[in-house]
C-alpha cells in the first residue's frame, strides 16, 4: 500500500542547532500535512502543503513541498527545548479522506 | 467546544478481557478515526467512520470492533484482549473533505494508555 517515508527515526541535539526531518514517498502526493507531539501528548496540526514546491513558514519553522510533490522537509532554526517532541508528516491515500502517517522523528534537544 | 474526548485515559486489563473505548467530538464532524500507537512507533489506522452508520477497516483491525451509531459518538470495542493490543489509542475526526487538493485537518483525543497483562 501506499507508504511515506520518514527520516532520520531519532535526533539529538544541542540547544540552539538546527534540526531538519524528512519526507518521502514514491507517488505523488496532493498534499502533505504535518503533525507535533509533545511527550505524552496527542498530535497537532501545524501545517498543510499543497502546491509544487510550496514553502511556508512559522516562527523558526519552515516546511517545504518538493518540486515532484514527492517529499516534504520540516527545518527547525535554533532549536529550543519547547520543540521537543515527536514531529510527522501524514498525506491522504489515494482514495477517502484517510491519512497514512510517516514513522516520525523523534526530537530532544539537550540545554 | 470540547474538541475530541476519549474515556478512559488510562486501563489496564488482563488477557482476554473485553472492554469499550469511548470516543465523542462535538465538532458535527462526519469522518472519524481510531489509531493505535506503539511506543516509538508511528499511527496505524485501525477503523474508520465516514458518517453515522458507516464504518470501514483500516490497516490494522484484526481484534477490535466499531460502531457509529451517532455523528458524535464512535466507540471502539476490544473482545479478548492480547498483550500485542498494548497500545496508545487515538481517536480522531475531521470534516468533509477540502476539496480536490486539500484535505481537512485531523483534530486528536487525548488518547487511551491501554496495557493487556
Amino acid at each position: 500500500g501506499q507508504q511515506v517515508m520518514q527520516i532520520p527515526q531519532y535526533q539529538h541535539v544541542q540547544e540552539g542547532e538546527d534540526f531538519t526531518t524528512y519526507c518521502n514517498s514514491s507517488t505523488t502526493l496532493s498534499n502533505i500535512q504535518w503533525y507535533k507531539q509533545r511527550p505524552g501528548g496527542h498530535p497537532v496540526f501545524l501545517i498543510q502543503l499543497v502546491k509544487s514546491g510550496e514553502v511556508k513558514k512559522q516562527k523558526r519553522l519552515t516546511f517545504q513541498f518538493g518540486e515532484a510533490k514527492k517529499n516534504s522537509s520540516l527545518h527547525i532554526t535554533a532549536t529550543q527545548t519547547t520543540d521537543v517532541g515527536t514531529y510527522f508528516c501524514a498525506a491522504p491515500l489515494e482514495y477517502g479522506n484517510k491519512l497514512v502517517f510517516g514513522a516520525g522523528t523523534i526530537l530532544r534537544v539537550k540545554s | 467546544n470540547a474538541g475530541v474526548t476519549q474515556t478512559p485515559k488510562f486501563r489496564i486489563l488482563k488477557i482476554g478481557q473485553s472492554m469499550t473505548l469511548q470516543c465523542a467530538q462535538d465538532m458535527n464532524h462526519n469522518y472519524m478515526y481510531w489509531y493505535r500507537q506503539d511506543p516509538g512507533m508511528g499511527l496505524k489506522l485501525i477503523y474508520y467512520s465516514v458518517g453515522a452508520g458507516i464504518t470501514d477497516k483500516g490497516e490494522v483491525p484484526n481484534g477490535y470492533n466499531v460502531s457509529r451509531s451517532t455523528t458524535e459518538d464512535f466507540p471502539l470495542r476490544l473482545e479478548l484482549a492480547a498483550p500485542s493490543q498494548t497500545s496508545v489509542y487515538f481517536c480522531a475526526s475531521t470534516g468533509l473533505g477540502g476539496g480536490p487538493l486539500r484535505t481537512d485537518t485531523q483534530y486528536f483525543g487525548p488518547g487511551t494508555r491501554l496495557t493487556v497483562l
